[in-house]
């Protein structure tokens, strides 16, 4: 089974914090995605990682940045956290042969 | 036009019913085809992948794809109060590996 774990399942930091949300998978996967969802808005991407190093803007990168330096590794940072990046996110690694994304179980970040 | 639509609902169908759940796509050469199943709060699981014209069955579950149509449906047999949850419809990108997601229909099965 694939598994895809994320460092925590909440978390609240204030204004002007830098953020760091980590997410590791287990099966070997080349491709790592990133997004958030709100209610409303659906999911939306924000980074995406096609191979280590590697990174692509999703559909909203803005205020964001995403380090790959291991495979099994995709990190999201929030260089200063705003209160409208107050989500749900979610970390998705797929098999670049299916394109099955599997997710992580979400963070819920709450900024004050 | 969004590029993947789906009936926000909710759908409403009693317990032992079939419920249908519809998804249609706006890029003709779009090949690949995903549902998951999304429970309030939690993270969303794949239910079943479609690659081709026709029928996929798994379980209580079948996925039904007609390119021509542009659109792909979700059939869920013998619908349970445990189906409750938003079905999400994803539709791979020709031109990378992102998937783009529908909005998602929310499913309530009445016992």
């Amino acid at each position: 089974d694939v598994k895809v774990t994320q460092s925590s399942r909440y978390l609240v930091k204030r204004t002007g914090e830098k953020v760091f949300l980590e997410c590791v998978q287990d099966m070997d996967h080349e491709n790592m995605f990133w997004y958030r969802q709100d209610p409303g808005l659906g999911l939306r991407l924000i980074y995406f990682s096609y191979d280590v190093k590697m990174k692509e803007k999703g559909d909203i990168p803005e205020g964001y940045s995403v380090s790959r330096e291991k495979k099994e590794r995709f990190s999201l940072i929030l260089e200063s956290a705003s209160t409208n990046q107050t989500s749900m996110y979610l970390c998705a690694s797929s098999n670049p042969l299916s394109y099955e994304q599997y997710f992580g179980p979400g963070t819920r970040l709450t900024v004050t | 036009q969004k590029e993947v639509e789906q009936n926000s609902g909710p759908l409403s169908v009693p317990e032992g019913a079939i419920a249908s759940l519809n998804c249609t796509y706006s890029d003709r050469v779009s090949q690949s085809f995903f549902w998951y199943r999304q429970y309030s709060g939690k993270s969303p699981e794949l239910i079943m992948s479609i690659y081709s014209n026709g029928d996929k069955e798994d379980g209580r579950f079948t996925a039904q794809l007609n390119k021509a149509s542009q659109y792909v449906s979700l059939l869920i047999r013998d619908s349970q109060p445990s189906d409750s949850a938003t079905y999400l419809c994803a539709v791979k990108s020709p031109s990378s590996y992102k998937l783009i997601f529908g909005s998602g229909t929310r499913l309530l099965v009445r016992p």
